[in-house]
C-alpha cells in the first residue's frame, strides 16, 4: 500500500497569501494524484486530478504540480472561503489512500 | 448531473451488521460507486468500489468485513459491513468514481453529503 505524507499538518496564512501544500508518496506514482478540499460539516470536493488538471468549475487560483513521488497544491491567493483541510489522494494496484490531511486556517 | 445520497441507521450494536444505501440520480450500469469513510475529527479512508459485478475492489484492512453491490434497478449502491466495532464510528459518504484512462488514476467527483454512523452497546 502507498503511504501519502502531507505537510505541514497545519498552515497558518492571511487571505490574499499564497499557500503551497505538500504531498509525497511513499514510492513513484507518476502523475496519479487527486487533490480535494473539505470544509467544515461538508463533503469532500475534487480540486485537481492528474497532479495537475483542475476539475470542473475550480477557481484558477488553484494549482497542482509534480510528479513521482512530490506534488504540490498551491492557492496563489488565498479566499475566505478557501481556508478548510486539504487532501491528496492516489490509486495504485494496491489499493486507494488518502493523506492524513492539511488544516489551512486564517491566521 | 449525478447526485449521491446515503441512508442506513445512525446507530448500531457492536458485533452488528451495517448496511448502506447509496441512492444515484443520474444512475448508469457503467457508474462507478464508491464508499468512503471518516472517523470524528480524522483522516478520509477509502473502502470499497464498484463498476461492475466484474470490477469489485476493497481496502485490504477490511475486505473480509464488507460488501458492495450496484442495483440498477433501484438506481442504488449498497455496502454491507459485518462485526461492526466501536472505531467504525465514522461518517459514511458514497462518491461517484472515476477511472482517468491514460494515468490510471480513481479520482472521486460526486459524493453524498454523508451519514454519521456511532457504533455503541
Amino acid at each position: 500500500e502507498i503511504v501519502l505524507t502531507q505537510s505541514p499538518a497545519t498552515l497558518s496564512l492571511s487571505p490574499g497569501e499564497r499557500a503551497t501544500l505538500s504531498c509525497r508518496a511513499s514510492q513513484s506514482i507518476s502523475d496519479s494524484l487527486a487533490w480535494y478540499q473539505q470544509k467544515p460539516g461538508q463533503a469532500p470536493r475534487l480540486l485537481i486530478y492528474d497532479a495537475s488538471l483542475r476539475a470542473n468549475d475550480i477557481p484558477g487560483r488553484f494549482s497542482g504540480s509534480g510528479s513521482g513521488t512530490d506534488f504540490t497544491l498551491t492557492v496563489s491567493s488565498l479566499e475566505p472561503e478557501d481556508f478548510a483541510v486539504y487532501y491528496c489522494q492516489q490509486r495504485s494496484t494496491g489499493g486507494i489512500t488518502f493523506g492524513q490531511g492539511t488544516r489551512l486556517e486564517i491566521k | 448531473q449525478v447526485t449521491m445520497k446515503e441512508s442506513g441507521p445512525l446507530l448500531v450494536k457492536p458485533k452488528e451488521t451495517l448496511t448502506l444505501t447509496c441512492t444515484v440520480s443520474g444512475f448508469s450500469d457503467r457508474l462507478g460507486v464508491s464508499w468512503v469513510r471518516q472517523p470524528p475529527g480524522k483522516a478520509l479512508e477509502w473502502l470499497a468500489h464498484i463498476f461492475s459485478s466484474d470490477e469489485i475492489s476493497y481496502t485490504s484492512s477490511l475486505k473480509t468485513r464488507l460488501t458492495i453491490s450496484k442495483d440498477a434497478s433501484k438506481s442504488q449502491g449498497v455496502l454491507t459491513m459485518t462485526d461492526m466495532d466501536p472505531l467504525d464510528t465514522a461518517t459514511y459518504y458514497c462518491a461517484r468514481i472515476r477511472r482517468v484512462f491514460g494515468s490510471g488514476l480513481y479520482m472521486f467527483d460526486s459524493w453524498g453529503q454523508g451519514t454519521l454512523v456511532s457504533v455503541s452497546s
